[in-house]
């Protein structure tokens, strides 16, 4: 069974750093791509970054850029994202999501629970 | 960046009628060297993450209720629902995977029961 399990919820003042964890079981981690998508309170859906499955590629969205860093550990299973400066709109639930394939031109088909991250003073 | 536009925002259907949820690109997700539009639907439950329903516009994942439909190309898709039960009260995204990520979403639309 395919399983995505988030940590590293927090609650940070504005400014400060915070890394996320997604543990990966029951699938070849190293084989797809993955990817973070966050949720503020209320609001939609907004991808935040993705890496490909051999850790090479990655992007971020915009309002990201500069400050959070995507990485994958795939001797542990285990996709990360460090984020630094943050800032009240960076508050959300952030999701680990699989890609179905090895690259980003593709659907999310599995989605860890979520974590939250609170900024606030 | 492709922006999707849903729309409705949120409609009440009566259950076991009909839900039609739109979906428009900026441009065109259909890739012509294999004939695919990239576009996928989700469900998103309250309380609970996104769980993908359709991809490739009209092709239902494993385990979806053949209730669900996509159809659509080129810039113009529609989720329907034939006949809402209702457990099938949540907000639906679409999602576009053509263009170079980041790879966006529409801005959901909510189904309630009438």
């Amino acid at each position: 069974e395919v399983q995505l399990v988030e940590s590293g919820e927090g609650l940070v003042q504005p400014g400060g750093s915070l890394r996320l964890s997604c543990a990966a079981s029951g699938f070849t981690f190293s084989n797809y791509a993955m990817h973070w998508v966050r949720q503020a309170p209320g609001k939609g859906l907004q991808s935040v970054s993705g890496i490909s499955y051999d850790g090479v590629s990655t992007y971020y969205a915009d309002s990201v850029k500069g400050r959070f860093t995507i990485s994958r550990d795939n001797s542990k299973n285990t996709l990360y994202l460090q984020m630094g400066s943050l800032r009240a709109e960076d508050m959300a639930v952030y999701y680990c999501a699989r890609g179905t394939g090895s690259y980003y031109k593709s659907p999310f088909d599995y989605w860890g629970q979520g974590t939250l991250v609170t900024v606030s003073s | 960046d492709i922006v999707m536009t849903q729309s409705p925002d949120s409609l009440a259907v009566s259950l076991g009628e009909r839900a039609t949820i739109n979906c428009k690109s900026s441009q065109s997700v259909l890739y012509s060297s294999n004939n695919n539009n990239y576009l996928a639907w989700y469900q998103q439950k309250p309380g609970q993450p996104p769980k993908l329903l359709i991809y490739w516009a009209s092709t239902r994942e494993s385990g979806v209720p053949d209730r669900f439909s996509g159809s659509g190309s080129g810039t113009d898709f529609t989720l329907t629902i034939s006949s809402l039960q209702a457990e099938d009260v949540a907000v639906y995204y679409c999602q576009q995977y053509y263009s170079n990520p980041p790879l966006t979403f529409g801005g959901g639309t909510k189904v309630e029961i009438k």
